[in-house]
């Protein structure tokens, strides 16, 4: 069982939709989580972290975390179709491994 | 900032032959990653470097990989004898704090 996994996709939405993206994970050491945006052919870009409880706003995206569910989620409001990439979550169970998930495809239909 | 560099950018040979992949980090950034990515096993850690000193290696697939980074601003991955198997995007990436910036990587395909 790898240490992130997210729901596998892949996840369709029509423009100005909101995109919901679910991970869990299983080392409850992990305390800091980070989604990645990948767009085809380019490298990961951090979009969003996130380290206690409770929900982290930036722009369009809300990240959520609730340890005692082992579980993460990203929320993009306002689905535009340059959302539209695999987006990846990773968790860090210790000061420098990131465990990835191994993505979610996002198509925001025009 | 120029961000993490890699090069080469995309490199195809034939099985037997070495490769050197290489990469320049951000500038004062302590920490460096090498990265694998396939369709089939997502995104691996290879290996991870700090203080260009090598801290965890088990992601190495076997001893056809070799990693350095002899100063702070330059780590090279060499793979000897390259291997169809090999055939991947490889990323490099350094870190400040908790975050990591990804290199465009280096799609290598090997035939």
């Amino acid at each position: 069982q790898k240490e992130v996994e997210q729901n596998s996709g892949p996840l369709s939405v029509p423009e100005g939709a909101i995109a919901s993206l679910n991970c869990t994970y299983s080392d409850r050491g992990s305390q800091s989580f980070f989604w990645y945006r990948q767009y085809s052919g380019k490298s990961p870009e951090l979009i969003m972290s996130i380290y206690s409880n409770g929900d982290k706003e930036d722009g369009r995206f809300t990240a959520q975390l609730n340890k005692a569910s082992q579980y993460v989620s990203l929320l993009i409001r306002d689905s535009q179709p340059s959302d539209s990439a695999t987006y990846l979550c990773a968790g860090l169970p210790n000061d420098y491994k990131l465990s990835f998930g191994a993505g979610t495809t996002v198509t925001v239909r025009a | 900032d120029a961000g993490v560099i890699q090069s080469p950018r995309h490199e195809v040979t034939e099985m037997g032959q070495e490769v050197t992949l290489r990469c320049k980090p951000i500038s004062g950034h302590n920490s460096l990653f090498w990265y694998r990515q396939t369709m089939m096993r997502g995104l691996e850690l290879l290996i991870y470097f700090n203080n260009n000193v090598p801290i965890d290696d088990s992601g190495m697939p076997e001893d056809r990989f070799s990693a350095k980074m002899p100063n702070a601003s330059f780590s090279t991955l060499k793979i000897q004898p390259s291997e169809p198997r090999d055939s991947a995007v490889y990323f490099c990436a350094s870190r400040e704090q908790e975050t990591q910036y990804f290199g465009p990587g280096t799609r290598l395909l090997v035939l």
